[in-house]
């Protein structure tokens, strides 16, 4: 079952602009993550938020975590072409071990 | 730096061959994961080990199989490859419930 689902699908900006991506989930989460992927290669970790936390940065991202809507935002801030890539939300669940990632929202930006 | 290596970047196969993916870590990590990542579903888990000989089913595990035998290597294993099986597959290790190192992924084409 998909948990994680990321909103827009895909996200065209220019160099410079900020982006922002949400994600949804469904139920009681431990942690949220948000993860990104280039094009045809594996996925690298970005940032983690747990469940008690409202908001976090790190660099130029931040993330904010609502529990009451079950609701994740990632900013990214002056965004560069380098940051053209998928991002995916994922969320670990109370118990054990498994991470479900959503769809991912494929960013784009224009140098 | 933790190292996810796989075998292959790109796998052909043909319908009704058994076929192998590798992927190992470097860090010592206790859990190990397998996914499939296809257009628009996101990453979905097909199996993960928490433990040397030990395994759990994850999403979508049929016509899949697993094997880990020694704590950095865990094996995905396709009894009898399928067209519907054509996907990037994505191995991944960590040693919390949190963050997670990803390999480049497999492109298995089945034909």
């Amino acid at each position: 079952s998909q948990q994680g689902e990321e909103d827009p699908q895909a996200l065209s900006i220019q160099e410079g602009e900020n982006a922002t991506m949400n994600c949804s989930y469904k139920t009681s989460i431990n942690n949220l993550q948000w993860y990104r992927q280039n094009s045809g290669r594996g996925l690298v970790h970005l940032i983690l938020i747990r469940s008690n936390e409202r908001e976090k940065h790190s660099g130029r991202l931040r993330v904010t975590l609502d529990t009451s809507k079950k609701s994740s935002s990632l900013l990214i801030t002056a965004s560069r072409a380098a940051d053209t890539a998928s991002y995916f939300c994922a969320t670990a669940d109370t118990g054990g071990f498994k991470t479900i990632f959503g769809a991912g929202t494929r960013l784009f930006v224009k140098a | 730096d933790v190292k996810v290596t796989q075998s292959s970047r790109y796998l052909v196969k043909r319908t009704g061959e058994k076929v192998f993916l590798e992927c190992v870590q470097d860090m010592d990590h206790e859990n190990m994961f397998w996914y499939r990542q296809d257009p628009g579903l996101g990453l979905r888990l097909i199996y993960f080990s928490y433990d040397v000989k030990m395994k759990e089913k994850g999403d979508i595990p049929e016509g899949y199989s697993v094997s880990r035998e020694k704590k950095e290597r865990f094996s995905l294993i396709l009894e009898s490859a399928s067209t519907n099986q054509t996907s990037m597959y994505l191995c991944a290790s960590s040693q919390t419930r949190y963050e997670q190192y990803f390999g480049p992924g497999t492109r298995l084409t089945v034909t």
